[in-house]
Parts: C-alpha cells; structure tokens; sequence
C-alpha cells in the first residue's frame, strides 16, 4: 500500500519567516496530495490540494510543490504568523476507486511553532 | 448546513465494554471514512464506505465494526472494548465528483 514519509516532525520559525514541510510517497499511482491543517482539539482542515497534472499551486501565503518523478511533494507558507501554529499533515490518494475507496494515506504530521 | 457531525463528543469505556459512534453527514457524500488519530501516527484509515449498504476494511480494521444503513449516517462500533483503543476518532466524507474529503470534529474515547 501507499507510504506517506514527512519531514520534519517538529518545526519552529520566527514570525514572518518562511516554513518548509516535505513528504515523499511511495505508489506512482497516487494523482491527488492534499495539505491539512490542525489546531488543537480541532478537526483537520483542508488548506491546499494538488493534482498529479500540476506542478504547483498558490494560494496567498500558501503554496504546494510537487516532483512527481521524484515522487515528493512540499507546503510552503510565507511570511508565517503565530496563528499559522498548528500541525500539518499532508496526504496521498490513489487514482483508482478499488484502493481503499479514495482514502487518504497521511504523514506523521508536522508541529509547526511561529514565535512572535 | 452542519456538514459533519459526530457524536458523542468524549466517553469513557471499560475493557469490554461496547459503545458505537455515529457519524452523519448533509452533504449527500457517497463516501465516508472513520479514522482513527494517535500522537505521532497520523491518521490511520479503519473502515470506509463507498455508498450507501457497502463498507469495507481499512488499515487497522481489527476490534471495529460498521454499518452504513442510511446514505447520510455511517456507524462504528466498538464490541469489546480494549485499552489499546483509546484515541481520538475521526469520520470524513466525500462528495463522488469532487477530491476534497470533510472531517468531522472527532470523538475523544478512553478505554480503562
């Protein structure tokens, strides 16, 4: 089945610096990585998505990379801010209906800390 | 329009015990998911269902049941309940011609 890696497991940027957060995957055949974010307590929240047929998507102070030779995609956030605190996961789906029903295979999550 | 809900909000069990979990949704999603959330382990698919009638295994679908009787409302139970249970529960659903996959706000479950 689909392996989802991501890196780092903790990170902490200074207030209008820029973060970083990298996943790998292992099947080829996933075609859809979406970014989730969670507050404490809450429920994950979809904040980015890409398809396997871009290359990259922007979204204000948001941005998504992805390589798909390489097989490895990325979430950019500028000019971070402290509510922008949060854990990130990212996620593949593969592109066929008989794999788990479209379900998301998750990273481990990132714990992002922006410091005032 | 409430989206996802779950329900309860937080229990606490015994070992042995049973308890089911109920998830609804108002979206008309043809498919929905349970997941389960531990620290550091992301979340981790346990059953899913792809309409109405239909469920099927996850990653981690062993002490788990479900059903999905009605489109809108897809249940987990939990028949004897174990310590190694205890986690937060997630349920998401999806819309048949869209990506984006909806979570519901979780239900905190501790197992004694």
């Amino acid at each position: 089945g689909e392996n989802v890696e991501q890196h780092p497991s903790t990170l902490s940027v200074q207030e209008g610096d820029s973060a970083v957060i990298k996943c790998t995957y292992s099947d080829s055949a996933s075609n859809y990585f979406p970014w989730y974010k969670q507050e404490l307590g809450k429920r994950p929240q979809l904040i980015i998505d890409i398809r396997s047929n871009v290359g990259e998507k922007k979204d204000q102070r948001i941005a998504v990379t992805l390589n798909k030779t390489a097989k490895h995609f990325s979430l950019h956030i500028t000019e971070t801010q402290p509510e922008d605190s949060a854990v990130y996961f990212c996620a593949a789906r593969h592109n066929t209906f008989s794999n788990s029903g479209y379900a998301l295979n998750f990273g481990k999550g990132t714990s992002l800390l922006v410091t005032p | 329009n409430a989206g996802v809900t779950q329900t309860p909000k937080f229990r606490v069990l015994k070992t042995g015990q049973s308890m089911t979990l109920l998830c609804a949704q108002d979206m008309n999603h043809e498919y929905m998911y349970w997941y389960r959330q531990d620290p550091g382990m992301g979340l981790r698919l346990i059953h899913y269902s792809v309409g109405e009638g239909t469920t099927a295994k996850g990653e981690v679908p062993d002490g788990y049941n479900v059903s999905r009787l009605k489109k809108q409302n897809f249940l987990l139970g939990l028949e004897s309940a174990a310590p190694s249970q205890t986690s937060v529960y997630f349920c998401a659903s999806r819309g048949g011609a869209t990506d984006t996959q909806y979570f519901g706000p979780g239900t905190r479950l501790t197992v004694l």
